[in-house]
């Protein structure tokens, strides 16, 4: 089953232009991951944030979470085409060890 | 560094026959998963493993799925026999022992006819 569901399901922007995603989840975690899937390949981790941190930054990406809302967005700043894939959210709860749990994702298309 | 590594990228199958997939791991990842991923769906975990044990299996389909991993390096996961239903990308990861974050082969494609 999935915990997390990302919204929206699909986003389609200008090339330049600032893209946000967002997940909720159910059950209390230790860590929330987002991951990046171009068509036809193999997930690749972005970002971890701990359940005690609040934002996170890395390049032009920017997490937030919100542990009492169980909420966590992305945000993906001056956006280019090359950022055209699917993202998935994935928790880590806090009573299952390493099992992530993923969204069903965002599919984001930026287009030149 | 390699990645992970898995054999075949594409399999068609017809119904009824048995399917294997292979995993390498990145050196020294103790902890091995295998996840199955639906069209327009997130990887859901089948099975895990660290180093040759396997610890969360919950969530394999024990009839017809089995996964070995005897070494504790790499690892296969078998289907017998398919079904329509199992088309799907299979996907395996690899982290350190006790690492958060998990590092994914290109997975196998998968389409039972």
């Amino acid at each position: 089953s999935q915990q997390g569901e990302e919204d929206p399901q699909a986003l389609s922007i200008q090339e330049g232009e600032n893209a946000t995603m967002n997940c909720s989840y159910k059950t209390s975690i230790n860590n929330l991951q987002w991951y990046r899937q171009n068509s036809g390949r193999g997930l690749v981790h972005l970002i971890l944030i701990r359940s005690n941190e609040r934002e996170k930054h890395s390049g032009r990406l920017r997490v937030t979470l919100d542990t009492s809302k169980k909420s966590s967005s992305l945000l993906i700043t001056a956006s280019r085409a090359a950022d055209t894939a699917s993202y998935f959210c994935a928790t880590d709860p806090r009573t299952s060890g390493s099992r992530l749990t993923f969204g069903e994702g965002t599919q984001l298309t930026v287009n030149p | 560094e390699a990645g992970v590594v898995q054999s075949p990228r594409y399999k068609i199958i017809e119904k009824k026959q048995p399917v294997a997939f292979w995993c390498n791991p990145i050196s020294g990842h103790n902890t091995l998963y295998w996840y199955r991923q639906n069209l327009g769906q997130g990887p859901e975990l089948l099975i895990r493993y660290e180093n040759e044990e396997a610890v969360d299996d919950s969530q394999l389909p024990k009839d017809r799925f089995s996964a070995e991993r005897l070494k504790g390096v790499d690892s296969t996961l078998k289907i017998q026999p398919a079904e329509l239903g199992d088309s799907a990308v299979y996907l395996c990861a690899s982290s350190s022992q006790g690492g958060e974050t998990q590092y994914f082969g290109p997975g196998t494609r998968l389409l039972v006819l």
